[in-house]
């Protein structure tokens, strides 16, 4: 079993879909990062999280300590937010665990 | 700052040859990440460097793959014979853990993609 599950691993929305992405891990972690990596490749990082909830434009992210999850919510989904979603976490060490990831479409 | 610099963008390569990847950090960033992602496993860590000593290079796949980070503003991976799967994408990335940064967001730069026939 990977030590970061995420789900779904793809998803088809359509324009304007409230959309969420979950990632549950098994680690004990210090921080949790979102990633978006777009179809040309580059990988950029959303958010970085250790609790709570983070907001940036559309896009909501959320943890649970306890429960060893969480969420990346996108409001009024567009077009170009078709991407590669990937979580990843960081352990006790410097190192990312990465998730497979996941990929959306959104279709206009 | 223009963010990880990663140089090559695209190499094609026989099988056999020395490739040598290279990789700016952004300035004042104390941590250096070396990921290389592929369709079959994702992404994986490498290496990383913390003030340009390598901390743990337990990804590196084996003594044909080597890492260094000669200053704070460079470092290079290196693939000593080449073989073709090695292809995949390389990327680069860097992260500073000071207390008047944003901390610990690592920025990725935007990879080389590594084809060895």
């Amino acid at each position: 079993k990977n030590e970061v599950e995420q789900s779904p691993q793809n998803l088809t929305a359509q324009e304007g879909e409230f959309i969420t992405i979950n990632c549950s891990y098994s680690v004990g972690i210090s921080a949790l990062h979102w990633l978006q990596q777009h179809p040309g490749g580059g990988i950029v990082s959303l958010f970085m999280l250790s609790s709570g909830k983070k907001k940036h434009g559309r896009l909501i992210a959320t943890i649970n300590i306890q429960e060893k999850h969480s969420s990346l919510h996108i409001t009024a989904s567009h077009p170009r937010d078709s991407a590669v979603y990937i979580c990843a976490v960081r352990g006790a060490t410097n190192k990312l665990i990465f998730g497979t990831g996941t990929l959306l479409a959104v279709q206009p | 700052d223009a963010g990880v610099i990663q140089s090559p963008r695209h190499e094609v390569t026989e099988m056999g040859q020395e490739v040598t990847l290279r990789c700016k950090p952004i300035s004042g960033h104390d941590y250096l990440f070396w990921y290389r992602q592929t369709m079959m496993r994702g992404l994986e860590l490498l290496i990383y460097f913390n003030n340009n000593v390598p901390i743990d290079d337990s990804g590196m796949p084996e003594d044909r793959f080597s890492a260094k980070m000669p200053n704070a503003s460079f470092s290079t991976l290196k693939i000593q014979p080449s073989e073709p799967r090695d292809s995949a994408v390389y990327f680069c990335a860097s992260s500073s853990h000071h207390r008047s940064n944003s901390g610990n967001t690592i920025y990725f730069g935007e990879g080389s993609w590594l084809t060895v026939v």
